[in-house]
């Protein structure tokens, strides 16, 4: 079974560009969730969505948006891009969304490199 | 905020060697997870706990999760190169959100052979 899917795997970008990032969730998930992990720190908390609404928002700004569409794939959009986006953003996808054993199940990540 | 702290941040070994990577907080989480992620790829699930004071074996690796669920720790026993990479601990909040996983900083492990 494939699992989860993310494209591009590399991307550059100048400052004030915009960037869209493109995830597949595993088969029969229907909860997407993104993460950017900055280089020597770990993944933090951006959106989740299931059944194409917003569940929840970590502590990011406008500028980034989201997205589910009906086949349950993602986009991550991020607008006005700084330096500071650079990182690696990583999609997971989710079964048993709400339960305790919810375990998310992370894609390759794209690499985003904002100059 | 829910903060994990793991530590230590990097561990060199020799093959054959224990070792132990801890990861602590102050809140208590519904659950713990732990990943493992090599250079340029994404984390990869190694477990999930749930119940204060689990433990659970994967083969040569022990987890253990604390009894007031604010703490966990990954054994390995007799580690080899092949365990070398990024270990990762990330916590569920308790009280539902519970999608929302917390990720400490990570243990860089390279086993030498």
């Amino acid at each position: 079974d494939a699992g989860v899917t993310q494209s591009p795997t590399h991307l550059i970008k100048t400052r004030g560009q915009q960037v869209t990032l493109r995830c597949s969730p595993i088969s029969g998930h229907k909860s997407v969730s993104w993460y950017q992990q900055v280089l020597g720190q770990g993944p933090q908390f951006i959106f989740q969505y299931y059944e194409k609404e917003e569940r929840g928002r970590g502590n990011f700004p406008d500028r980034f948006s989201a997205r589910q569409f009906p086949n349950y794939s993602s986009e991550l959009n991020v607008n006005a891009l700084l330096l500071g986006d650079s990182a690696l953003y990583l999609c997971a996808s989710s079964s048993l969304p709400g339960q305790r054993r919810e375990t998310q199940y992370f894609g390759p990540g794209t690499r985003l490199l904002v100059l | 905020t829910q903060l994990l702290e793991q530590s230590p941040q990097f561990l060199s070994i020799q093959e054959g060697e224990n070792l132990t990577v801890y990861c602590n907080s102050s809140s208590v989480f519904s659950s713990l997870q732990w990943y493992r992620q090599e250079p340029g790829e994404g984390p990869v699930l190694l477990v999930t706990v749930v119940t204060g004071g689990e433990v659970k074996k994967l083969k040569r690796l022990t987890f253990q999760f604390g009894d007031a669920r604010k703490d966990s720790s990954l054994h390995i026993t007799a580690a080899q190169p092949g365990d070398t990479g990024l270990y990762l601990c990330a916590g569920a909040p308790s009280g539902g959100s519970n999608y929302k996983l917390t990720f400490g900083k990570g243990t860089l492990l390279t086993v030498n052979p």
